[in-house]
């Protein structure tokens, strides 16, 4: 099944922080971060894995809670260039590496 | 509204053999993209069509890779002839606009 996401829209001032969330009904092996400009390809933001991970990428960092079957992206003193659809894909454990599915996408505009 | 399709789900080749992959976008969707995961990493573009026109292909990691979009409707991307290292699950989404992708199921490819 597909991972919910929320919020689904979310609009800042430069400098303001920002939390996505990334939730599954199904045991996770692992969630992946993607981030999408208009009218490019989603980039690679990070992976993480079972085990309660949390890593970070400059001012953006996430979590993995594997007992929630929950992860959150953490943006940090927003800039500009965070603006686009930022999208979690899950890896469920039951079928490991058959199962990978992507959220429906947060939407997230950075304003000056 | 049915989403976007793909066929087969699952396709199992031996090395050098030919495998063809099919999309089919949301109908009335003129962007149409793919995608490529290798087990164990992250999801990697490939190319991107607008109608039938490739508007970026990037992506494409060599010309073993052929994709197609007659008409500007389903697309099919070929490999041929097919290596092991081409094993993974590709993806295939369609937009509207250049914005918000709309992700298929996948299809699982494994060249023994």
């Amino acid at each position: 099944q597909q991972p919910v996401q929320s919020p689904q829209a979310v609009i800042l001032r430069e400098g303001e922080d920002a939390v996505i969330n990334c939730s599954s009904s199904k045991a996770l092996y692992s969630v992946h971060w993607y981030r999408q400009k208009h009218g490019e390809a989603p980039v690679f933001l990070m992976i993480l894995l079972k085990g309660g991970e949390q890593k970070g990428h400059e001012k953006i960092s996430a979590s993995f809670n594997e007992k929630k079957q929950q992860s959150s992206l953490y943006l940090t003193a927003s800039q500009l260039s965070y603006s686009g659809t930022y999208f979690c894909g899950t890896e469920s454990q039951d079928n490991y590496g058959q199962n990978f599915v992507f959220g429906p996408g947060t939407r997230l505009s950075v304003l000056p | 509204e049915a989403g976007v399709t793909q066929f087969p789900s699952h396709s199992v080749i031996e090395k050098g053999q030919t495998v063809t992959l099919r999309c089919d976008p949301i109908s009335g969707h003129d962007n149409l993209y793919w995608y490529r995961r290798v087990m164990g990493k992250e999801i990697k573009f490939l190319l991107h069509f607008v109608k039938e026109s490739k508007q970026d292909e990037s992506g494409m990691p060599n010309n073993r890779f052929l994709a197609e979009r007659t008409g500007g409707t389903y697309s099919t991307l070929k490999v041929q002839p097919a290596e092991l290292e081409d094993s993974g699950v590709y993806f295939c989404a369609s937009s509207f606009s250049r914005d918000e992708q709309f992700f298929g199921p996948g299809t699982r490819l494994t060249v023994l």
